[in-house]
C-alpha cells in the first residue's frame, strides 16, 4: 500500500502566478479530502470528493480556489492567481466507504508564496 | 452534525509525568473515533481508532484512549512522556460518512 501520494512536496513561488497540486489516493478509497493547515487557522477542510464528485466546497477560500478530480486516482488543487496568504501547508487525505475506517493523510506540500 | 471539542489548544508535561489530551463529542449516537499525530513538519498519522469494540483502545507508542459514553468522551493518555511525543494531537469523529477533526492539542514535554 503506497498510501496518500501528494506532489509536489515543496513549491516556492511568487505571487500571482498559478500553482497546482497533486494528489493520488489510496486505491479504492471513495472519498478525497483537500486540507489547509496554518498557524494562525489550523486545519482546514477546503473541499472533499466522493466518487470524484466535489460534495462540499464551502471551505474553498476564494473562486481563485478550484480542484477537480477527473478520475479515481488523481486529484489537482489549482491556485490562480497565487497570493502570499496563500502560503501554508497542503494536505490530501483519502477516506474508504465505511465510517469505521480513518482518513488516511499524504505528507503535505508546503507551499510558500513569494 | 457533529462537532469535535479539545480542551486545551497547548499542554506541557514533564518527561515522564502522565500524558491526558481531552475529547469530547457532540453526538448522543456513539460514532467512530480517533486520534492522530502530527509531528513536525510531516503529515497526520493514524494514532488510534475506536470502533464500538473495547471501550479501552491502545495504540502505538503507548498511548491509548478510553470511550466513556456517559461523558461523551475520549481523552487519550499515557502513562510516561516521552521528549519524542512532542507533537501536535487531532481528534476526530466519523458519522454517517461524515468525518469531523478537532482544532488539535499541541503537547511539549519538558526535560
Amino acid at each position: 500500500d503506497a498510501g496518500v501520494i501528494q506532489s509536489p512536496r515543496h513549491e516556492v513561488t511568487e505571487m500571482g502566478q498559478e500553482v497546482t497540486l497533486r494528489c493520488k489516493p489510496i486505491s479504492g478509497h471513495d472519498y478525497l479530502f483537500w486540507y489547509r493547515q496554518t498557524m494562525m487557522r489550523g486545519l482546514e477542510l477546503l473541499i472533499y470528493f466522493n466518487n470524484n464528485v466535489p460534495i462540499d466546497d464551502s471551505g474553498m477560500p476564494e473562486d481563485r480556489f478550484s480542484a477537480k478530480m477527473p478520475n479515481a486516482s488523481f486529484s489537482t488543487l489549482k491556485i490562480q492567481p497565487s497570493e502570499p496568504r496563500d502560503s501554508a501547508v497542503y494536505f490530501c487525505a483519502s477516506w474508504g466507504r465505511h465510517s469505521n475506517q480513518p482518513q488516511h493523510f499524504g505528507d503535505g506540500t508546503r507551499l510558500s508564496i513569494l | 452534525a457533529q462537532s469535535v471539542t479539545q480542551l486545551g489548544s497547548h499542554v506541557s508535561v514533564s518527561e515522564g509525568a502522565l500524558v491526558l489530551l481531552r475529547c469530547n463529542y457532540s453526538s448522543s449516537v456513539p460514532p467512530y473515533l480517533f486520534w492522530y499525530v502530527q509531528y513536525p513538519n510531516q503529515g497526520l498519522q493514524l494514532l488510534l481508532k475506536y470502533t464500538s469494540a473495547a471501550t479501552l483502545v491502545k495504540g502505538i507508542n503507548g498511548f491509548e484512549a478510553e470511550f466513556k459514553k456517559s461523558e461523551t468522551s475520549f481523552h487519550l493518555t499515557k502513562p510516561s512522556a516521552h521528549m519524542s511525543d512532542a507533537a501536535e494531537y487531532f481528534c476526530a469523529v466519523s458519522d454517517r460518512n461524515q468525518f469531523y477533526f478537532g482544532t488539535g492539542t499541541s503537547l511539549t514535554v519538558i526535560p
